[in-house]
């Protein structure tokens, strides 16, 4: 069963806008983990946060991660038409361990 | 090394057939994992291996599935008797031994369509 849930379901933006993404999830973790996926590819790995972290950068990625209320949220600054994809957070109970996805948000960006 | 290779990308196959996918990890990762994937939903977790051992099986995997790692590092997905509800992308996914890094690396998935 799939635990993590994105919001929104989709999302359209301006080439230049920020992308928000958020993730809500149901038990306690270990790390949670952020993918994109392209249309019918495989998943490629874009951050990863821990339990006992609250902030990350990587890029134009920024993770937040709030545990006391089982939410992250990934933004991505100055989108490109390449950030064209779907999303995914994903949890990882103890480490190392099968990841459990959510839905996913399509986020398409218009150039 | 260029990451998770799965093979073949795509099979169609009918009703009542077995069909046979296979995964090459990245050389150095222990841990291999199984994911399906269908249209508009996330990958749901199939099964899992560390080395040779099967750790985990999900409650999807029914005993049409089996999943094997002979040698602890190419891995098979067999999938006896399709039915239609098979169709979907199979995605199979590496990792680091413990303490080298908690990402998973997915390969390109197979696709299974099932007439």
């Amino acid at each position: 069963s799939q635990q993590g849930e994105e919001d929104p379901q989709a999302l359209s933006i301006q080439e230049g806008e920020n992308a928000t993404m958020n993730c809500s999830y149901k038990t306690s973790i270990n790390n949670l983990q952020w993918y994109r996926q392209n249309s019918g590819r495989g998943l490629v790995h874009l951050i990863l946060i821990r339990s006992n972290e609250r902030e990350k950068h990587s890029g134009r990625l920024r993770v937040t991660l709030d545990t006391s209320k089982k939410s992250s949220s990934l933004l991505i600054t100055a989108s490109r038409a390449a950030d064209t994809a779907s999303y995914f957070c994903a949890t990882d109970a103890t480490g190392n361990t099968p990841l459990v996805f959510g839905k996913g948000t399509r986020l398409s960006v218009i150039a | 090394d260029t990451g998770v290779s799965q093979d073949p990308r795509h099979k169609i196959t009918k009703r009542g057939q077995n069909v046979t996918f296979r995964c090459d990890p990245i050389s150095e990762h222990n841990r291999l994992y199984w994911y399906r994937q269908t249209l508009g939903q996330g990958p749901e977790f199939l099964t899992y291996f560390q080395n040779e051992a099967q750790l985990e099986k999900s409650r999807l995997l029914s005993d049409r599935f089996s999943a094997e790692r002979p040698k602890g590092s190419f891995s098979t997905l067999e999938i006896q008797r399709t039915e239609q509800g098979d169709s979907a992308m199979y995605l199979c996914a590496s990792s680091p031994p413990t303490g080298r890094g908690l990402a998973q690396y997915f390969g390109p998935g197979t696709r299974l369509l099932v007439l």
